[in-house]
């Protein structure tokens, strides 16, 4: 079956660096998210990308927040000038258009630690 | 605005037993609902969903949910826990449209004792 993948697993930082998380959503979606986990608590939703754009975007995703898709593959998210407070679990998740409600595929996330 | 409460932050259960997991969702239209299941270290996995279709739905790995619009309720049932089922359940629900957001609950963390 085809899944989302995501790299790196875990990503290190200090903190005032930037950081680029990447995702390949599956090959046929053509709907793209972005949401984090801070540890214990619960799943949010930080950005939408459709066609190149952003279709929508929560409170969290500020300016130090942007999202690309540099090819046909690729989806990443670059988090500008970390803070500490940017430590979590990034989820990448992707959709169809299949007609109807399509449901959201994730992948296994990327830990991101900033020191 | 649309949101979900997952009742119990923690289950146990016994394997072999039934497994009720509850989730009240509040939404002022229609709503889409999910159940994703999280092992540990690993994403978030589609359990079943529900767009308006049968009130009852059937996911993977044995496991259902009932849509009651009555009760604001979409619980997720499974008649008979086994080991792997141990995990974080999220109850979610999503906004209108194609690709909308999707809105998660607290979670439950299900544990299956022998």
């Amino acid at each position: 079956e085809p899944e989302v993948t995501q790299t790196p697993s875990h990503q290190v930082t200090q903190m005032g660096q930037e950081v680029i998380l990447r995702c390949v959503p599956i090959s046929n979606h053509l709907y793209f998210y972005w949401y984090r986990q801070i540890l214990g608590q619960k799943v949010e939703f930080l950005v939408s990308f459709y066609n190149n754009e952003i279709s929508e975007k929560s409170e969290i995703f500020d300016d130090q927040f942007s999202v690309e898709r540099p090819d046909g593959s690729n989806f990443t998210l670059k988090i500008r000038s970390t803070k500490l407070e940017d430590s979590a679990m990034y989820f990448c998740a992707s959709s169809g258009d299949g007609g109807g409600y399509q449901p959201q595929h994730f992948g296994d996330g990327t830990r991101l630690s900033i020191l | 605005a649309q949101s979900v409460t997952q009742l119990d932050s923690h289950v146990s259960v016994s394997e072999g037993t039934p497994v009720l997991l509850r989730c009240n969702y509040s939404s002022s239209y229609s709503p889409s609902l999910f159940w994703y299941v999280q092992h540990p270290n690993k994403g978030l996995q589609l359990l079943l969903k529900y767009t308006s279709a049968a009130t009852l739905v059937k996911g993977i790995n044995g496991f259902e949910a009932e849509f009651k619009k009555s009760e604001t309720s979409f619980h997720l049932t499974k008649p008979s826990a086994h080991m792997s089922d141990a995990a974080e359940y999220f109850c979610v629900v999503s906004g209108t449209g194609t690709a909308s957001k999707l809105t998660f609950g607290t979670g439950t963390r299900l544990q299956v004792t022998l």
